[in-house]
C-alpha cells in the first residue's frame, strides 16, 4: 500500500497570499488530520476530518481551513499568510474515525516558507 | 491543557548504550502513543500503550505507563546510529464529545554517536 502523500513538497509564498496544500491518504484510511510543526510550539493539531465532515479543530484562527472529498483525500487551505505560518504542515491518516485514539500514519509534510 | 512533555530536551549517548525519555502529562488519558521523527520528516509510530496496561514491548522498545504519576517512559536498548532522531509522545484523550484526539509533547533529540 501507498503510503500518505503530502503535495507539494516545499513551497514559498510571500505575505498575503494564500496557499493550498493537499494530502492523499493511505488507500482504505477515512480519517485525515492535519498538524503544524514549528521548533518553537512543537507540534500543534490543526483538525481532523472523517466521511468529509470535520470531527475535531485546534485552537487556529479562521484563515485556517480544510476539507475532505468523498475519496478521502484532503485539502488545507491558509489564507492571507503571515510570517508565522512558516512551518511543516504533516498530515496524518487513520483508518477508522479517530474516536479511539488509533495510531497515526503520516505523510513527509509540506514546508511552507512565508517570505 | 493534557499535552505530554518529555524529558530530556536532548540526549547525547554512545552506540550501544541504553536511551530513556521520559514524558510527563496532566489529564487523564485514553491511551499514550510514541513516535520518532527523522529531521524534517513526517512521524513514525513506534508504539501504543492503553491507561490500563503498565508495560509494553516492540522489538529494541520497552514503554512503561504509571498514570497514577501521570508518566510514560520510553527507553530504548543497545541504540544504534540509525536510532538518532527526535521522539515524541503524544497523548490521547477526550476533546469534547465522544471524540478524541492526539495531543504531542515537544520531543527529545536523541543523538547516538557510532
Amino acid at each position: 500500500k501507498a503510503g500518505v502523500t503530502q503535495t507539494p513538497r516545499y513551497l514559498i509564498k510571500t505575505r498575503g497570499q494564500q496557499v493550498t496544500l493537499s494530502c492523499s491518504p493511505i488507500s482504505g484510511h477515512r480519517s485525515v488530520s492535519w498538524y503544524q510543526q514549528t521548533p518553537g510550539q512543537g507540534l500543534q493539531f490543526l483538525f481532523e476530518y472523517f466521511s468529509e465532515t470535520q470531527r475535531n479543530k485546534g485552537n487556529f484562527p479562521g484563515r485556517f481551513s480544510g476539507r475532505q472529498f468523498s475519496n478521502s483525500r484532503s485539502e488545507m487551505n491558509v489564507s492571507t499568510l503571515e510570517l508565522g505560518d512558516s512551518a511543516l504542515y504533516l498530515c496524518a491518516s487513520s483508518p477508522n474515525t479517530g474516536t479511539s485514539g488509533e495510531k497515526l500514519f503520516f505523510g513527509s509534510g509540506t514546508q511552507l516558507s512565508v517570505l | 491543557s493534557q499535552q505530554g512533555e518529555e524529558d530530556p530536551q536532548a540526549l547525547s549517548i554512545q552506540e550501544g548504550e541504553n536511551a530513556t525519555m521520559n514524558c510527563s502529562y496532566k489529564t487523564s488519558i485514553n491511551n499514550l502513543q510514541w513516535y520518532r521523527q527523522n529531521s524534517g520528516r513526517g512521524l513514525v509510530h513506534l508504539i501504543l500503550i492503553r491507561s490500563n496496561e503498565r508495560e509494553k514491548h516492540s522489538g529494541r522498545l520497552r514503554v512503561t505507563l504509571d498514570t497514577s504519576k501521570k508518566s510514560s517512559s520510553l527507553l530504548i536498548t543497545a541504540s544504534r546510529a540509525a536510532d538518532t532522531a527526535s521522539y515524541f509522545c503524544a497523548t490521547v484523550g477526550l476533546s469534547g464529545g465522544s471524540n478524541y484526539k492526539l495531543t504531542f509533547g515537544k520531543g527529545t533529540l536523541l543523538t547516538v554517536n557510532p
